[in-house]
């Protein structure tokens, strides 16, 4: 089955201790991307790859870092986690461009995060 | 940086009656728009797209959309809503300049009810 899985589900940490939310697709997508949503507020991209080793920043990046080291995984770290980064994080993949656009994405069944 | 505006953000309605939800995106420059469907304790869904050629565009579910350039609008459209179109949807915007980022509303709340 298609999909994009994320791990863990649910997390509840404390602040300044490192975490991982891994995030894995089995399309063979280019792209990936990282959100985080909040109430009142939608969606708002964190990071974003292209393709193995080539990541940008979206419009919140701060406190956050990624990696592409291989294409089907997009891990999002944040090295020391603050109360402000509580919030429901989801993961996206898509085929890549295609006439100069994303093809659809397809999300992750997201990842909860409680930074105490 | 584009902002996207979705001004209603619950929108109850009675069960086959129509339905509008509202999208306004602020820049004027060519943009591709989206419209995704959030199921309680889901990820998102693709409803529908438009990238370019004709304003009215056709998704899932019965959905459709009309871009409007001239008021930077697009806005979705259901003419006879079932219980389970009961979510959350969000309307997307990138921008042809750098299409790999994009910009999502903060969502309205379909509440359809019997």
């Amino acid at each position: 089955e298609a999909q994009v899985t994320q791990n863990p589900r649910y997390l509840i940490t404390v602040t300044g201790k490192k975490l991982t939310v891994t995030c894995s697709q089995n399309m063979n997508h280019e792209y990936m991307s990282w959100y985080r949503q909040d109430p009142g507020l939608g969606l708002r991209q964190i990071y974003y790859s292209m393709n193995v080793e080539v990541t940008d920043k979206g419009d919140v990046p701060e406190g956050y870092k990624v990696s592409r080291k291989e294409k089907r995984n997009f891990p999002l770290i944040l090295e020391s986690p603050s109360p402000n980064q509580t919030s429901l994080y989801f993961c996206a993949s898509s085929s890549g461009t295609s006439g100069g656009y994303q093809e659809t994405q397809y999300f992750g069944p997201g990842t909860r995060l409680l930074v105490l | 940086a584009q902002s996207v505006t979705q001004l209603d953000s619950q929108v109850p309605v009675f069960e086959e009656a129509p339905v509008e939800l509202r999208c306004n995106y602020s820049s004027s420059v060519s943009v591709y728009l989206f419209w995704y469907v959030q199921y309680p304790n889901q990820g998102l869904q693709l409803l529908l797209k438009y990238l370019s050629g004709s304003t009215l565009v056709k998704g899932i579910n019965g959905f459709e959309a009309e871009f409007n350039k001239s008021q930077t609008s697009f806005h979705l459209r259901k003419p006879s809503v079932h219980i389970s179109d009961t979510a959350e949807y969000f309307c997307a915007v990138s921008d042809r300049g750098n299409f790999n980022k994009f910009y999502f509303g903060s969502g309205t709340k379909l509440n359809v009810k019997p």
